[in-house]
């Protein structure tokens, strides 16, 4: 099955631009979504179909995917932007996450 | 829109079995499927398996396969997840997530998991 690695951790002062890798085989062949997911809360979705934001979700948030990345971006990073972010895809009947990482906004 | 809404918290003895459920609401029930997701304290995500509302199919992953099943009851638009021979290492926050499906360029499938339910943890202990 599908492996999506992610970085552990990603740091960030407000106001800049944070991003967020996800690696797998050939993982521009196949659709991403990205989760945020805050302590204690359930993941919310923030972007799906590799770049396609859901209604309610700010534009500061924008995703891509090729080769064997896929990219969350977060611009203008604000505190509340603090979380863990999951990337997920799909093959084969079998749903996978990335090994999510922490995003710190200080 | 639509909401899911997950029954409580759960302490179960090694060996038991557990049956969380997952009500949904505010759309027709049958359109989307349903997955199940868990995530074990301090850690990641964890795909369990997918039913369909329409026709109660269901694909689990391969770990869980022989140990967990989802049903449907379309009466009260509400699915379950029934997990059997509980170890410790099932010691989680078990969630369900509405699927949203449809095809892109070159008649591609995609799918994401929106909304989710609240979750429902379910502490494994003697």
């Amino acid at each position: 099955s599908a492996e999506l690695n992610q970085p552990p951790s990603v740091s960030v002062s407000p106001g800049q631009t944070a991003s967020i890798t996800c690696s797998g085989d050939n993982l521009g062949a196949r659709y991403v979504s990205w989760y945020q997911q805050k302590p204690g809360q359930s993941p919310i979705l923030v972007i799906y179909q590799d770049d396609k934001r859901p209604s309610g979700i700010p534009d500061r948030f924008s995703g891509s995917n090729s080769g064997n990345t896929a990219t969350l971006t977060i611009s203008g990073t604000q505190t509340m932007d603090e979380a863990d972010y999951y990337c997920q895809t799909w093959a084969s009947s079998t749903f996978v996450f990335g090994t999510g990482t922490k995003v710190s906004v200080l | 829109q639509g909401l899911l809404a997950q029954s409580g918290d759960e302490v179960q003895r090694p060996g038991a079995s557990v049956k969380v459920s997952c009500r949904t609401s505010g759309y027709t029930f049958t359109r989307y499927g349903i997955h199940w997701v868990r995530q074990a304290p301090g850690q990641g995500l964890e795909w369990m398996g997918y039913i369909s509302t329409y026709n109660g199919y269901s694909d689990l992953a391969r770990s869980f396969q022989g140990r967990v099943t989802l049903t449907t009851d379309t009466s009260t638009t509400t699915v379950y997840m029934e997990l059997r021979g509980l170890t410790s290492d099932d010691t989680a926050v078990y969630y369900c997530a509405r699927e949203a499906s449809g095809y892109g360029e070159y008649d591609s499938k995609f799918n994401y998991f929106d909304p989710w339910g609240q979750g429902t943890l379910v502490t494994v202990s003697s």
